[in-house]
């Protein structure tokens, strides 16, 4: 079956602009994960959604935000970027809410020039 | 607080064995994780600890102490194609959040 599906892949933004990601999760799992990855803080975690509803939020301001649709899809958007918010994006899905086995996406690599 | 910890960065030959080391501290527990990531791909899951103890697959296993707060992951002969990150994850809290270190980065040299 397929994998975790993000995209775009790639993308470079400049300081103010917004960015939305999106995370098609392996079929059947209704769990989405989105964690920020970068070399120094290695995965932090955004927030966790379950049939449609935000069920853990890491510790990101309010310019980080996200959304699950009813058919389990998700998307991540930040918005007024800073250069500290380039970062690799990274999905994962599970069946139940963060339990068991986290499946992860290649992952949406941001750069904010 | 939550804080995971392992070492940064390891070295091992090809053919030995290697453990890497991870002490957490968080509040509440509902199981510890390894993953592997390799540079420029997406963590793979390698193993899950709920309970005390050794959990064996394959070249790899994960042992833990809830007591002490402490998993260790080791590879048994070792290949040049482990050469990458290990993540150590601890599930906690009401919600399952899952919580990650910063990785080792294990180089196999020849």
């Amino acid at each position: 079956k397929a994998g975790v599906t993000q995209t775009p892949r790639y993308l470079i933004k400049t300081r103010g602009q917004q960015v939305t990601l999106s995370c098609s999760p392996i079929s059947g799992h209704r769990s989405v994960s989105w964690y920020q990855q970068t070399p120094g803080q290695g995965l932090q975690f955004l927030f966790e959604y379950f049939s449609e509803t935000q069920r853990n939020k890491g510790n990101f301001p309010g310019r980080f935000s996200g959304r699950q649709f009813s058919n389990s899809r998700s998307e991540m958007n930040v918005s007024t970027l800073e250069l500290g918010d380039s970062a690799l994006y990274l999905c994962a899905s599970s069946l139940a809410q963060q339990a068991g086995e986290l499946f992860f996406g290649e992952g949406s690599r941001l750069t904010v020039l | 607080g939550q804080n995971i910890d392992q070492p940064t960065e390891m070295t091992a030959t090809e053919g030995a064995i290697v453990q890497i080391n991870c002490t957490y501290q968080t509040s509440g527990f509902n199981g510890l994780f390894w993953y592997q990531q390799h540079a420029g791909e997406a963590p793979t899951f390698l193993s899950y600890n709920v309970l005390d103890g050794l959990e064996e697959k394959g070249r790899f296993s994960s042992f833990l102490s809830r007591s002490k707060g402490y998993s260790y992951l080791l590879l048994k002969e070792l290949q040049m194609k482990d050469s990458a990150s290990y993540l150590c994850a601890v599930a906690s809290g009401a919600t399952n959040k899952l919580i990650f270190g910063t990785g080792t980065l294990l180089a196999v040299q020849p």
